[in-house]
This record gives structure tokens, C-alpha cells and sequence, in this order.
């Protein structure tokens, strides 16, 4: 139980273009999904937190304009990063927790490349 | 504000060796405590967490962390590793009574096993 996907796995866009990743709960109802960023060998570092039927909290030092998120329905979460630059490659992570003590369940993750 | 702090960036450990991979966290409130294993280009998976109760914890993979108060610390351990669990290792922290639910990783601890 308790599975994230993440759609795509991997994705090349060019310089300029709008990626959208899908983050899905698939066997429980997420009340809550987080979006992270990943740099090569570093820690995960907390873009935002999105609760269903709200808007996002943002972290400070993120672009919420550039980060669209939308948690449209207790199982899927989306994060669109509008206009990529080189930048912007990443290793992006979500993950999504139920009502209750905090345990949080990790997608796979999606590399994006911007050339 | 919570904080995390993994004091060995990497461990090198031969193959039947015990380990222990070292986290200290700050926090001024109750905190829950966890421990996720990354393995190359995947997603984060929950290893074990402590929320209250006993302070020894057991995980998957035949790994175990103890909870100290009094040190603040959640040092994760196994008495005999295997090639398999060469991975990066996070520690993190979650205020207990916090409706954000927000998760502060570690810089993680990269576990290599040689043979």
C-alpha cells in the first residue's frame, strides 16, 4: 500500500517550453502532496506543500510563477514549470501523506533536462 | 525551526561489517523522526520512523535507530550490511503538532559497501 507514481520518469524539453509532471497517490487519498527539488548528490529541498482544493504554499525563494502546482482532486497533484531554462534541470520528487501522524510516500522522481 | 544534522557526508563499510550512520536534529518543539533510503535516479523509501513509544525502532532491511532525547540524536544502525544497501541515507524531522507537516531532510550520508 501507500504507492506514489510519477509521470513522466524523465522528460528533455527545450529552452523556453512548459513541462507538466503528474504526481499521483494511487491506493489512498492524499490530503496533502509536497513538490522537492533534488541537485545532484544534495539533500531534498522543499518547493512547496499543497493541500486538495487550495492553493500552494510556496517556500520562500520559489518562483511561484515559474512552479505551477495544482491538487485538483485527493489523488493527483501536477507541477508545471512554465518557460524551463537550462536552470531548471532537476531531479523533481513529490510525495503525499494521508490524514494523521506524518508519514510521508515518495514517488520515483522525474528528471528534467532543459537544453 | 527544526534541523537536521548528518555528520558523516559518506560511509565506507565492508560487505558483513556493522554500520552506524550519525543524526543529530535541533528542534524547540516535540518532533517525529525518520530515516528514507535513495537508491541511483529513484524516489525516497521510508527505511523507519519514530513517532512515540519505544525509543529503539525497527525498520525494513533488518535496520534499527534508537531515539535519544537527551543527545537529540536518531543514529540509524545495522549489524551487518550487505552490497545491496550501498544507498544515500536521509535523515529527517517533522514537528509533531504542526498542521503543515513539513519534513526538514539531512544532507544525507552516502553508505558504500565494499566486498
Amino acid at each position: 500500500g501507500a504507492v506514489v507514481s510519477q509521470h513522466p520518469s524523465w522528460v528533455i524539453c527545450k529552452s523556453g517550453t512548459s513541462v507538466k509532471i503528474e504526481c499521483r497517490s494511487l491506493d489512498f487519498q492524499a490530503t496533502t502532496m509536497f513538490w522537492y527539488r533534488q541537485f545532484p548528490k544534495q539533500s531534498l529541498m522543499l518547493m512547496a506543500t499543497s493541500n486538495e482544493g487550495s492553493k500552494a504554499t510556496y517556500e520562500q525563494g520559489v518562483e511561484k510563477d515559474k512552479f505551477l502546482i495544482n491538487h485538483a482532486s485527493l489523488t493527483l497533484s501536477t507541477l508545471t514549470v512554465t518557460s524551463a531554462h537550462p536552470e531548471d534541470s532537476s531531479f523533481y520528487i513529490c510525495s503525499a501523506k494521508q490524514r494523521g501522524p506524518d508519514t510521508q510516500y515518495f514517488g520515483p522522481g522525474t528528471r528534467l533536462t532543459v537544453l | 525551526a527544526q534541523s537536521v544534522t548528518q555528520l558523516d557526508s559518506q560511509v565506507p563499510v565492508f560487505e558483513e561489517a556493522p554500520v552506524e550512520l550519525r543524526c543529530n536534529y535541533s528542534s524547540s518543539v516535540s518532533v517525529y523522526l525518520f530515516w528514507y533510503v535513495q537508491y541511483p535516479n529513484q524516489g525516497l523509501q521510508l527505511l523507519l520512523k519514530y513517532l512515540s513509544g519505544s525509543t529503539l525502532v525497527k525498520g525494513i532491511n533488518g535496520f534499527e535507530a534508537e531515539f535519544n532525547k537527551s543527545q537529540t540524536s536518531f543514529h540509524l544502525r545495522k549489524p551487518s550490511v550487505h552490497i545491496s544497501d550501498t544507498a544515500e541515507y536521509f535523515c529527517a524531522v517533522s514537528e509533531r503538532y504542526s498542521s503543515a507537516s513539513k519534513i526538514i531532510f539531512g544532507s544525507g550520508t552516502r553508505l558504500s559497501i565494499r566486498p
